[in-house]
């Protein structure tokens, strides 16, 4: 299967620090993963899409100086929340979508809840 | 913008009945997934639909994809707590094809009873 991991599983964070969230694919490739986020009790709100070697793309309100995507290798894509603030605490989820697959394999890490304090 | 409403957005019910799941657009879509998600866990996929009118069965889950591609169904027969969770339907637009970015549906939050 294609297993997709994510560190840290859980982070609290004071106020006005930054925090880095790694979005690994363990067994397969990725040239393109995808972070989520997800407020409580509600659905996946797309957040960017992370690109191997370029810069993310962003979607329509989200900050990018906010919320800074590197995508370094085929297998890792990181998010940092920069400057955090309690309307940043949410559960941030990616994806990742193999090189082999089509238009819709996308595997799921298992989250990130970050709680800014 | 494409969205996908979900219906209905909350769900419980006893052990062994029956249940559907509706994942309605007015945007047509090349292809959806769903999802079943737990608390404190990434979603994970139970099946993909292409081509309208595609029928899916997944032991006791059978998903359908309309035949103009903008909505899709979710069908379980007895259902048992272990098919407790958060379902999300997800779709790949017309215009997305070869992006893979998915929009994602509002999400049915389903409670079986024992």
């Amino acid at each position: 299967g294609a297993v997709v991991s994510q560190h840290p599983s859980r982070v609290i964070c004071k106020s006005g620090t930054s925090v880095k969230i790694e979005c690994r694919s363990l067994d397969f490739q990725a040239t393109t993963m995808f972070w989520y986020r997800q407020f409580p009790k509600k659905s996946l709100m797309l957040m960017a899409t992370s690109n191997e070697g370029s810069k993310a793309t962003y979607e329509q309100g989200v900050e990018k100086d906010k919320f800074l995507i590197n995508h370094a290798s085929l297998t890792l894509s990181t998010l940092t929340v920069t400057s955090a603030h309690p309307e940043d605490s949410s559960f941030y989820i990616c994806s990742a979508n193999p090189l082999r697959g089509g238009a819709y394999e996308q595997y799921f890490g298992p989250g990130t809840r970050l709680t800014v304090t | 913008t494409q969205l996908l409403e979900q219906s209905p957005q909350f769900l419980s019910i006893q052990e062994g009945e029956n249940l559907t799941v509706y994942c309605n657009s007015s945007s047509v879509f090349s292809s959806l997934q769903w999802y079943r998600q737990e608390p404190g866990e990434g979603p994970v996929l139970l099946v993909t639909v292409v081509t309208g009118g595609e029928v899916k069965k997944l032991k006791r889950l059978t998903f359908q994809f309309g035949d103009a591609r903008k909505d899709s169904s979710l069908h379980i027969t007895a259902a048992q707590p272990g098919d407790t969770g958060l379902y999300l339907c997800a779709g790949v637009g017309v215009a997305n094809f070869g992006n893979e970015k998915l929009t994602f549906g509002t999400g049915t939050r389903l409670t079986i009873i024992p």
